[in-house]
């Protein structure tokens, strides 16, 4: 069964930083993975989705990366500003089992100061 | 609609109560998830609709939560005879097509069970 795990679980930065957040998934035989930004309160906002036969996406200041054999993926984040301060998930959509099912990590709680 | 829409946004109940839960998914998506979010945990899955066969329900906690897609569009989670631990956010998410889709999420209902 997979299993997503994020490190660390919180992490706060001074504003200007640039910081990698990680996720480890078990089971390699995923379909992609996909960071997400959850704010206090609210729903969860995609931020990168990698395919399984990509390394990596870009969007601006963001970059996730995806080692399928190492089972891991990293989100980096530049330049750090306030307003990054949220929850970021990451998910592995895996290929054994239901094709619908996401497979979350507990996040990691960012706060960055200004 | 531009986004997912969730109603309620909050719901209070009385222990034994019932409780319907509406998710309008993104027009034109075929693919429908339903996630629980317990506090300071990553969301977990429930349960997938492909258009309005319900694909795995292998997520849901017990007989008392049911869900249906009757056209293949808005999704109603039902929970019978609540109790206190089906307190949590109840996110709904939908993808454009099964295994590679990205999903999108909704704000979420908050259920608080007294």
């Amino acid at each position: 069964k997979q299993e997503v795990t994020q490190i660390p679980a919180a992490l706060s930065v001074p504003e200007g930083e640039n910081l990698v957040l990680n996720c480890s998934f078990t089971d390699s035989a995923i379909y992609n993975l996909q960071w997400f930004r959850q704010d206090p309160g609210k729903g969860l906002t995609s931020l990168l989705l990698i395919q399984s036969s990509q390394r990596e996406q870009t969007s601006g200041r963001l970059n996730a990366s995806l080692d399928k054999s190492s089972g891991r993926s990293t989100l980096y984040i530049a330049a750090s500003q306030p307003g990054d301060s949220a929850t970021y998930l990451c998910a592995g959509r895996g290929i054994g089992g239901s094709q619908g099912n996401l497979i979350f990590g507990k996040g990691t709680k960012l706060s960055v100061k200004p | 609609g531009a986004g997912v829409s969730q109603s309620p946004r909050y719901k209070v109940a009385k222990r034994g109560q019932d409780v319907a839960l509406r998710c309008d998914p993104i027009s034109g998506h075929v693919s429908l998830f339903w996630y629980q979010q317990a506090l300071g945990q990553g969301p977990e899955f429930l349960t997938y609709f492909q258009n309005e066969a319900q694909l795995d329900k292998s997520g849901l906690p017990s007989d008392r939560f049911f869900a249906e897609r009757p056209e293949g569009s808005v999704s109603t989670l039902k929970i019978q005879r609540t109790q206190q631990e089906d307190s949590a956010v109840y996110l709904c998410a939908s993808s454009t097509r099964q295994g590679s889709g990205e999903l999108f999420f909704g704000e979420g209902s908050r259920l608080t069970v007294l």
